[in-house]
Parts: structure tokens; sequence; C-alpha cells
């Protein structure tokens, strides 16, 4: 089944402990992205990748970083998590050769620092 | 991106169909519209997108005015399980540009 999956879907976390959270897509999509959701503010983007090594910032980067070694995966990394981060997230992938943003998404990760 | 505008909520019976609008009045010649919905938390579900024909598939229909300055999702037969936030979106496809930008959307809500 064609699909993005994150891990974990939940995770209670404290302050300052780093943290990772993996992103894998089995539709050989060239384009992934990270969103966070809060309430009111609606899904916001993190960072994004168009291929391998090739990454760049969104809408909201800080305190985050990413990394795209292969092509399948773009894990979300918390270096040093702090409360606001608290929020939920999501890993979407596409493929470029549609001509078109139909954007396939994980299940969510919801993430709580303390 | 052009900028969206829809109904905060809507409620709708179950069995009937559902007809979400949008405006869209600065659209531009390039730019599609997209259609996602989002299930409680959920990660969002692409529906449907177009440029300037209606458009059906087996989710739903896609209506485009001729003027693309509005347009509507029209979920034929709604089930309780249609109930979500419904965006609208327009981008223009670029390969190397950012992608959709989500708003605040529509609540739907089908009522038995």
């Amino acid at each position: 089944e064609a699909q993005v999956t994150q891990n974990p879907r939940y995770l209670i976390t404290v302050t300052g402990k780093k943290l990772t959270v993996t992103c894998s897509q089995n539709m050989n999509h060239e384009y992934m992205s990270w969103y966070r959701q809060d309430p009111g503010l609606g899904l916001r983007q993190i960072y994004y990748s168009m291929n391998v090594e090739v990454t760049d910032k969104g809408d909201v980067p800080e305190g985050y970083k990413v990394s795209r070694k292969e092509k399948r995966n773009f894990p979300l990394i918390l270096e040093s998590p702090s409360p606001n981060q608290t929020s939920l997230y999501f890993c979407a992938s596409s493929s470029r050769g549609t001509g078109a943003n139909v954007l396939t998404f994980g299940a969510g990760s919801r993430l709580t620092v303390l | 991106d052009a900028k969206t505008t829809q109904p905060t909520s809507m409620d709708c019976a179950e069995g009937r169909a559902a007809n979400l609008p949008c405006n869209h009045s600065t659209i531009s010649g390039n730019e599609y519209v997209y259609w996602y919905r989002q299930i409680h938390s959920q990660g969002p579900q692409y529906i449907i997108h177009g440029l300037k024909n209606n458009e059906t598939n087996e989710m739903a229909s896609l209506i485009i005015t001729e003027d693309r300055k509005s347009s509507t999702l029209i979920l034929p037969h709604a089930t309780l399980r249609d109930t979500a936030v419904y965006y609208c979106i327009v981008s223009a496809y670029s390969g190397s540009a950012r992608q959709l930008t989500f708003g605040s959307g529509t609540q739907l809500t089908v009522l038995p």
C-alpha cells in the first residue's frame, strides 16, 4: 500500500532532550515536507525537500533540523525541544512528475514537550 | 498563491449532496484549485483538483466557474464519515517552489 509512515505517533518528552521523528514513504516521491498543526494556526510548513540532499526552510523552521540522505526518508530532528514545540506534526510527500501539488500525508505525530 | 475564502462551517444531512463553496477571486491563469480534507487530527487527504474544467472522481466533483473566481466541491451522497475540515487551496505548480498553503477550511458536519 502506498503510504507515508511517521514514527513515533505519540511522544511525551522533556525540555532539551533531543528527539527525532522519522518519516518514510514508499512511493518513490521526490518531494517531501514537514508541517506542524496548532489550534487556530492551521498547518504550517517547517521544512521541505525537493530531492535527495536538497532541503529548504518553510515558514517555521526555527528549532528544527532535517536531512534527506535517502529518497524515501526525511527525518525531523528537534535538537533541544522546548514547550512551544508541543504540536501535531505531519510529514507529506508528492511526485514532481504529476505536474500538480498532490500531497500524501502521514497519520501524524503528536509531540508533547514538558 | 491566490487567497481563498471559505465558510467557517456547514451542516449537511446524511445522504444528501454536500456543496462546499470557495471564493478565489484573485486566481491567476496558471493556478490550480485543490481540495483536501482532514478528519479529526488525521493527516489531510487529497480529494480533487482542477484548472479550468469541471472534474469528477470517485470521491467528489469539482465545479469551477467560467471566470475561475469561485468553485464548489460536491460530495454527492454525504455520509457521517465525510464529517471533516475541508480545505480549498489555490496554487501554481512549480517544481522548485514550496507547495500548498493550508488555510482554516470549512468544518463540514454531516448530520444523521
